[in-house]
Formats: structure tokens, C-alpha cells, sequence
């Protein structure tokens, strides 16, 4: 039973196009994450909520829109794609403030902007 | 904000072999972890250490806050060691994780 799981897993696309990537935990957890993977393999927080409430909102486009529909789903949508949007785009979820705040991450989604 | 520096950036061993893989970081934090990146680019935290001295099988860290660094030590590699490892960290009040550019660890048979 996967902790965290997004979908899809690979994203071919053309630019200019809108994607939404999903991401959900069954871990119980308040807090959820996207952190994006370059192809230097440099991981970077993009959004985090909290019991649905937005609450790290790091220098991302405004073409990247989280949205928390509840506590267990967090998806991302993408508008316009970009070549340079290609990137392995990462889920994660944890329960700050209960030892240890470990954070379980998802499988990935590689998106590929052609 | 927060700095980590990992090294060394690449490192190959012959399987049996140990080494050790280091974290510095740049204030003081609350939240410190480990994270294997496999080849098939899986993230699995290894551990939650942000003080003290943790084991699990043929892995330990140690994390000395006060001197802002934390070691990862890896005995009796094996080739399913092989990926990338990062060390995450976050200041005090903050659920932010900031990574290290990691380290490719390369076990050959």
C-alpha cells in the first residue's frame, strides 16, 4: 500500500500546453510538499500546505498553481509549459511537530517539455 | 538561507568496502535527514538525525549540531548501495527542507 503516490509518472508534452500532476498520502499527514528536481539533480521546495492552507510559496512562476482539495491530495498544475519546466517533479508528505518529522516522499513524476 | 555542502560529490568504492560521506550546514536546524536516491530515482529517507548517533544495519549517521555537520557511514558496501545521497536540513520554525547537491556513490563488483 504506497505511502505517498503520484500520478502520471512520465509527462511527454508539447510547450505551451497545461498539465496537472496529482499527488496523494495516506500516512495521515497535515503537511504536504512539491519539490522539483533538476537535471543536476539540485532538489528544490516549490509549495508546501498545511491542512490545506498554503504555507511555503518559494520564487515559482506563476504559471505553477498548487491545489489541496483536502488534507490527503495535493496536485499541480502547470500552464504554458516551458522547455525549461522539464524535471522530475516530487511529491512529499510529513507531521511536523511528532518525532521524528521525517518526510516520505512519492515516486516522482519526469515530465519532459519537447 | 540555510547552506548544506556535501562531499565528497562523487565517490566509487569496491563492494565490502566502507566509507564515509559528510553534511555541513550553515545555522543551526531542527530537522536533518538522510535520503537515498536509488537508480531508479526513488527518494527513501534513510534517517531522522538532527543530533546523535543513529544505526540501521550497515548504515549509521552521527549529527553534531553544535559544530553543524553531520557524517553518513556506509560499511560493507554493496552494489544496491549505489545512488545519489542527500542530506536535508531545516532551520529552527520552519518545515522548509533544503538539500545538498548530494553525493553519487558508484559500488562496483
Amino acid at each position: 500500500d504506497t505511502a505517498v503516490s503520484q500520478t502520471p509518472k512520465y509527462l511527454v508534452t508539447q510547450m505551451g500546453n497545461d498539465k496537472s500532476i496529482k499527488c496523494e498520502q495516506n500516512l495521515g499527514h497535515d503537511t504536504m510538499y512539491w519539490y522539483k528536481q533538476d537535471s543536476k539533480k539540485f532538489l528544490k521546495i516549490m509549495f508546501s500546505y498545511n491542512n490545506k492552507e498554503l504555507i511555503i510559496n518559494e520564487t515559482v512562476p506563476n504559471r505553477f498553481s498548487p491545489k489541496s482539495p483536502d488534507k490527503a491530495h495535493l496536485n499541480l498544475h502547470i500552464n504554458s509549459l516551458e522547455l525549461g519546466d522539464s524535471a522530475v517533479y516530487f511529491c512529499a508528505s510529513s507531521q511536523p511537530g511528532v518525532y521524528p518529522e521525517t518526510q516520505y516522499f512519492g515516486p516522482g513524476t519526469r515530465l519532459l517539455v519537447l | 538561507g540555510i547552506q548544506v555542502e556535501q562531499s565528497p560529490p562523487d565517490l566509487i568504492l569496491q563492494e565490502g568496502a566502507n566509507s564515509t560521506l559528510r553534511c555541513n550546514f550553515s545555522d543551526s536546524v531542527n530537522n536533518l535527514q538522510w535520503f537515498h536516491q536509488n537508480p531508479w530515482g526513488q527518494l527513501i529517507n534513510l534517517f531522522y538525525i538532527p543530533s546523535g548517533t543513529k544505526q540501521n544495519g550497515r548504515l549509521s549517521a552521527t549529527t553534531v549540531a553544535t559544530e553543524r555537520y553531520s557524517l553518513l557511514y556506509i560499511s560493507s558496501s554493496q552494489t544496491t548501495d549505489s545512488g545519489v545521497y542527500f542530506c536535508a536540513v531545516s532551520p529552527s520554525n520552519d518545515y522548509k527542507l533544503s538539500f545538498g547537491a548530494g553525493t553519487t556513490v558508484t559500488v562496483r563488483a
